[in-house]
């Protein structure tokens, strides 16, 4: 199956910086890439949908001041936490779709632990 | 909308017993489901999905889940359960369309005791 890598695997920032994490599908191009947010023991919550050449659809309640989102190419979709909080650690999750329109496949990054101190 | 309900936060069976997760949907049109597993801090493993067809459906690990359309659910079985299959389990759904994200339940925790 298609391959979907997420870097940095972890990243421990301070309260206030700001963190880049990447998703790269290696091995096909998406011109649709999904974020999610993990917390702990808890479910997937989708937070934008990253899209090629035009603007990020963000979920309801999702800042999009906050979690920006840049599809800089078909293989490749960045999410930066601006001005990060303890709040925002999280797992950090990118999937990307892959196959024909209705009935592709999704696949899914192995996930960003952030860590804001 | 579509919504993914998962009722049990956690199944406890014992080794060598059959399993069930279960998982109803709510979507509109025809749904496309998937199960998911995921070990503590590690990404998702796809189990298995149903887009069409034999609404049994085998997947990885020995792992099968039956679509009912008539009572919109998706369980997900296993005949003999291993310790090795203690892990958190996601169902989820999306719509036949391009472009749409999977929704996931809040999962749902095995607990396989020896």
């Amino acid at each position: 199956g298609a391959v979907v890598s997420q870097h940095p695997s972890r990243v421990i920032c301070k309260s206030g910086t700001s963190v880049k994490i990447e998703c790269r599908s290696l091995d096909f191009q998406a011109t649709t890439m999904f974020w999610y947010r993990q917390f702990p023991k808890q479910s997937l919550m989708l937070m934008a949908t990253s899209n090629e050449g035009s603007k990020a659809t963000y979920e309801q309640g999702v800042e999009k001041d906050k979690f920006l989102i840049n599809h800089a190419s078909l293989t490749l979709s960045t999410l930066t936490v601006t001005s990060a909080h303890p709040e925002d650690s999280s797992f950090y999750i990118c999937s990307a779709p892959e196959g024909l329109a209705g009935s592709y496949e999704q696949y899914f990054g192995p996930g960003t632990r952030l860590t804001v101190t | 909308a579509q919504s993914v309900a998962q009722p049990e936060d956690q199944v406890k069976v014992a080794e060598g017993n059959p399993l069930t997760v279960k998982c109803t949907y709510s979507v509109s049109g025809n749904p496309y489901l998937f199960w998911y597993v995921q070990y503590p801090n590690r990404g998702l493993q796809f189990l298995l999905k149903y887009i069409t067809g034999d609404n049994l459906v085998k997947g990885s690990y020995g792992f099968e889940a039956e679509f009912n359309k008539s009572q919109t659910s998706f369980h997900l079985k296993k005949p003999s359960a291993l310790v090795s299959d203690s892990a958190l389990y996601f169902c989820a759904v999306r719509e036949n369309q391009a472009g749409t994200a999977l929704i996931f339940g809040k999962g749902t925790t095995l607990s396989v005791s020896s």
